[in-house]
């Protein structure tokens, strides 16, 4: 079946670090892959998604390119900021019906001055 | 932001006691998702609706029922809750094509005592 696993967190940065936080996938056929962020209390909202291979998201400064050879999303920013504090969810699309997404387990992002 | 809410957004019930949570869109999608969110699980799907009356189970059916009677409305029942239930329920719409994004609403926090 369909799997993503995410590095561990928590990770700690500091402000204007760089910020890589990995993910690989298992699945059949050809999923979409999506960056989920949830900041405390709230739900969860899409940050970038890519559709096929080679395609790059992005979206407020944060990158994430579809590598089918590698299996992976991995998350960049070349910056960040103490608001980019929250939890970051990889996710794929299955290819059967219905569209259901699988999540990897989240990654806690810390930033601090 | 996608027209989409929860009720209620807390519950402490007691363990046997039948649960319902609802979850309302205003943005006519076909498909409809309740996922609950667990430390070290990430989220992960109970059941989803691609229509009215048209549901099926997710990856953690057991113990959950669903019901959409109107397009708008897709409600989680817990027959007879337990403790392994408390947990963050989240309710999710799509339109249900390959690379369609799912959009979150802000979450359920039940706890079973």
């Amino acid at each position: 079946g369909n799997s993503v696993t995410q590095m561990e967190g928590p990770v700690t940065l500091s402000e204007e670090a760089f910020l890589t936080i990995n993910c690989t996938y298992t699945a059949t056929g050809y999923p979409s892959l999506f960056w989920y962020v949830q900041y405390p209390g709230e739900g969860l909202q899409l940050l970038l998604k890519a559709t096929k291979a080679d395609d790059k998201g992005s979206n407020k400064g944060f990158e994430a390119t579809y590598r089918k050879e590698t299996t992976s999303f991995h998350l960049e920013k070349g910056s960040v900021q103490v608001s980019d504090s929250a939890v970051y969810f990889c996710a794929l699309s299955g290819t059967g019906g219905g569209n259901k997404l699988t999540f990897g387990t989240g990654t806690q992002l810390k930033v601090e001055l | 932001d996608a027209g989409i809410t929860q009720s209620p957004r807390h519950k402490v019930t007691e363990t046997g006691t039948p649960v319902t949570l609802r979850c309302h869109q205003t943005e006519n999608h076909r498909y409809m998702y309740w996922y609950r969110q667990d430390p070290g699980h990430g989220l992960r799907l109970i059941h989803y609706s691609y229509g009215v009356k048209d549901t099926d189970k997710g990856e953690v059916s057991d113990g959950y029922s669903v019901s959409r009677s109107k397009t708008e409305d897709f409600l989680l029942t817990l027959e007879s809750a337990t403790s392994s239930q408390t947990s963050v329920y989240f309710c999710a719409i799509g339109t249900g094509g390959g690379t369609d994004t799912q959009y979150f609403g802000p979450g359920t926090r039940l706890t079973v005592l």
